[in-house]
This record gives structure tokens, C-alpha cells and sequence, in this order.
């Protein structure tokens, strides 16, 4: 199965303070149609799973425009410019190019 | 607006067979454009990815499970379901039902239901 390894796997952060995810993949996620198949995934306290950024940097409709996207073949970030209170909860990067999908263990971020 | 709603039963004995259902609303399982997914998460652990059926019935099963799971669509009913046979505590898990847009990401989540593999 394609690995994806997530650091750090928490995070402590000031409000307005910026944080920073990152996701490395055991193999590339570039297809050959020329699109890169990962997604980042927040999962609030309680709640289910919900699609932030697809396909590298584009956030998914309704996504504030704090959250950002970016990297390329195995390396990726995902970044909060401003951390608010309702960004808490455990965000999952994962890939969809190779069958099983898979995800990335979770990194908790909490408030300070 | 999609919602997607699980049900079944919160309590299997172990190596008896785990059935779920999901039923969807503001959208048709009949879509050629998505796929209907279950991904479970055991508690207080990460996300893993069980499969998904197309409305044409093709499916796709992760291969760790792909001995015991069967994903199924009902049109009439505007449903998918999933069996999970010879659970074992390890099965024990939230189960979420999702919408798979192309290419292939999870859109809309259900709530999530959890089911406990005990005696």
C-alpha cells in the first residue's frame, strides 16, 4: 500500500499564529493526466470528516481562505495562515492514485 | 444539498456478520458522476478506506478486507449497503458512508455509526 506519513502528529497553536502540516507519500501522487491526487480532510471533535483542499491547493467550496495547499510528487503541506478556535480537530491528508486510498495518521491541532 | 444517513445494528458477536446501510438524499446512487464509499475509523485511531460500488455495481474492496466485504446498491431505495463478515473486536469501529466525486475523493460524509464487535 502507498504510505503517507504525516508531521508533526500534534500541534499547539496561538490564535492568529500561523501552523503548518506536512504529508510525504511513498511514491508520487502525479498521474499521468497531469493531476496530483491528494486531499487534506479536517475532522472536528464529534464530527465526521470534511474535504478542505483537493488535488494539491484548490480548497473545496465553502473552505475559508486561510487553509492553503501546496507541493508536488511526494511533498506536500498543508498550511493555516491564521489559526482560529473552530480550526481544532485532527487533519488527514490522502491519496487517491493508487488503490487502497489511503490516509495519513492525523495531525491533532489544539489551541494554546 | 447531498446528506447521506448510516443505520444498522451498534452491537455484533463476534464472527457473526456486520450489516449497514446507507441512505441518501439529495442526490442518486443512479449517478453515473459518483461513487459510494465506507471508510471506518476505529476509536480514537485513523481513517481506512473499506470500498465503493458505482452505480453500475462495479466494485472496489480494500485489499485487507476484501475476503469479508460486500458493498451492494439498491436504486429503489436510493441506498448502498455494507456487510462485513467473521468480525472480530478489531472490526469494532465508526462506520462512515460518503460520496465519491471523480477523481476520487469523499464530498459529503455521513455521520457516522458505530458498531462494537462483542458478545
Amino acid at each position: 500500500d502507498l504510505v503517507m506519513t504525516q508531521t508533526p502528529l500534534s500541534l499547539s497553536v496561538t490564535p492568529g499564529q500561523p501552523a503548518s502540516i506536512s504529508c510525504k507519500s511513498s511514491q508520487s501522487l502525479l498521474y499521468s493526466d497531469g493531476k496530483t491526487y491528494i486531499y487534506w480532510y479536517l475532522q472536528k471533535p464529534g464530527q465526521s470528516p470534511q474535504l478542505l483542499i483537493y488535488e494539491v491547493s484548490n480548497r473545496f467550496s465553502g473552505v475559508p481562505d486561510r487553509f492553503s495547499g501546496s507541493g508536488s510528487g511526494t511533498d506536500f503541506t498543508l498550511k493555516i495562515s491564521r489559526v482560529e478556535a473552530e480550526d481544532v480537530g485532527v487533519y488527514y491528508c490522502m491519496q487517491s492514485i493508487q488503490l487502497p486510498w489511503t490516509f495519513g495518521q492525523g495531525t491533532k491541532v489544539e489551541i494554546k | 444539498q447531498v446528506q447521506l444517513q448510516e443505520s444498522g445494528p451498534g452491537l455484533v458477536k463476534p464472527s457473526e456478520t456486520l450489516s449497514l446501510t446507507c441512505t441518501v438524499s439529495g442526490a442518486s446512487v443512479s449517478s453515473g458522476s459518483y461513487q459510494w464509499s465506507w471508510i471506518r475509523q476505529p476509536p480514537g485511531k485513523g481513517l481506512e478506506w473499506i470500498g465503493y460500488i458505482y452505480y453500475s455495481e462495479s466494485t472496489n474492496y480494500n485489499p485487507s478486507l476484501k475476503s469479508r466485504v460486500t458493498i451492494s446498491v439498491d436504486t429503489s431505495k436510493n441506498q448502498f449497503s455494507l456487510k462485513l463478515s467473521s468480525v472480530t473486536a478489531a472490526d469494532t469501529a465508526v462506520y462512515f458512508c460518503a460520496r465519491t466525486d471523480r477523481p476520487y475523493y469523499f464530498d459529503s460524509w455521513g455521520q457516522g455509526k458505530l458498531v462494537t464487535v462483542s458478545s
